[in-house]
């Protein structure tokens, strides 16, 4: 399996475009996560689907933020409008079942994301 | 209060020394984890463990419920052990607390 893929690597915008990352987990997991990281408030999650249900969105900042899962092969996290503050590294992870598994976790490459 | 300190912040180490980090958590925790992020950024995951200790390769994860402890330690270490090593502790649900990080360099 070539392992979680991210897209794009790299996105520059200006404040109040839009903005759209994206997620195809490895085939077979079960469990999808957004997380985020910043030099202050280190690596942080955002929300996390099982299933493709979103679970726990309790970490999603504010209302420019939203996610979707619409198949069991694809995530993306929005946000609009885009602020100079949601500069940071978004990754995605994903894992197989989940909790007392013993199943690790397999982050993707991380978008980086400078919003000027 | 962060939930989940780790120490040192920073370790600077010469090659082939035995290196040991360690992770502190307040909260009762299901699974602990331990991740490495290279110089590159990306995140591997090392170990996930409940209970005693694991072992692969060089490294070794040990974790001490009653204590709320855990360390990660390297042995011989070479160069391109340098990253930065993070614990993130999962209570209960699939949610994950992180510590900051602790930033190794392992010197030739």
């Amino acid at each position: 399996d070539a392992g979680v893929i991210q897209s794009p690597r790299h996105e520059v915008t200006e404040m109040g475009q839009e903005v759209t990352l994206r997620c195809k987990p490895i085939s077979g997991h079960d469990y999808l996560f957004w997380y985020r990281q910043t030099m202050m408030r280190g690596l942080e999650l955002l929300i996390y689907f099982n299933n493709n249900v979103p679970i726990d969105d309790s970490g999603m900042p504010e209302d420019r933020f939203s996610a979707k899962m619409p198949n069991a092969s694809f995530s993306t996290l929005k946000i609009q409008p885009s602020e100079p503050r949601d500069s940071a590294v978004y990754f995605c992870a994903s894992t197989r079942h989940g909790q007392g598994t013993n199943e690790k976790l397999f982050f993707g490459s991380g978008t980086q994301l400078s919003v000027l | 209060k962060n939930e989940v300190e780790q120490s040192p912040q920073n370790l600077t180490a010469q090659e082939g020394e035995f290196i040991t980090i360690n992770c502190s958590y307040s909260v009762g925790i299901s699974a602990l984890h331990w991740l490495q992020q290279h110089p590159g950024g990306g995140i591997v995951s090392l170990f996930m463990l409940s209970s005693g200790k694991k072992k692969h390769g060089r490294l070794i994860a040990t974790i001490n419920i009653q204590e709320k402890h855990s360390s990660l330690h390297i042995t011989a270490s070479h160069p391109r052990d340098s990253a930065v090593y993070i614990c993130a502790v999962q209570g209960g649900s699939e949610k994950l607390v992180f510590g900051k990080g602790t930033k190794l360099t392992v010197n030739p």
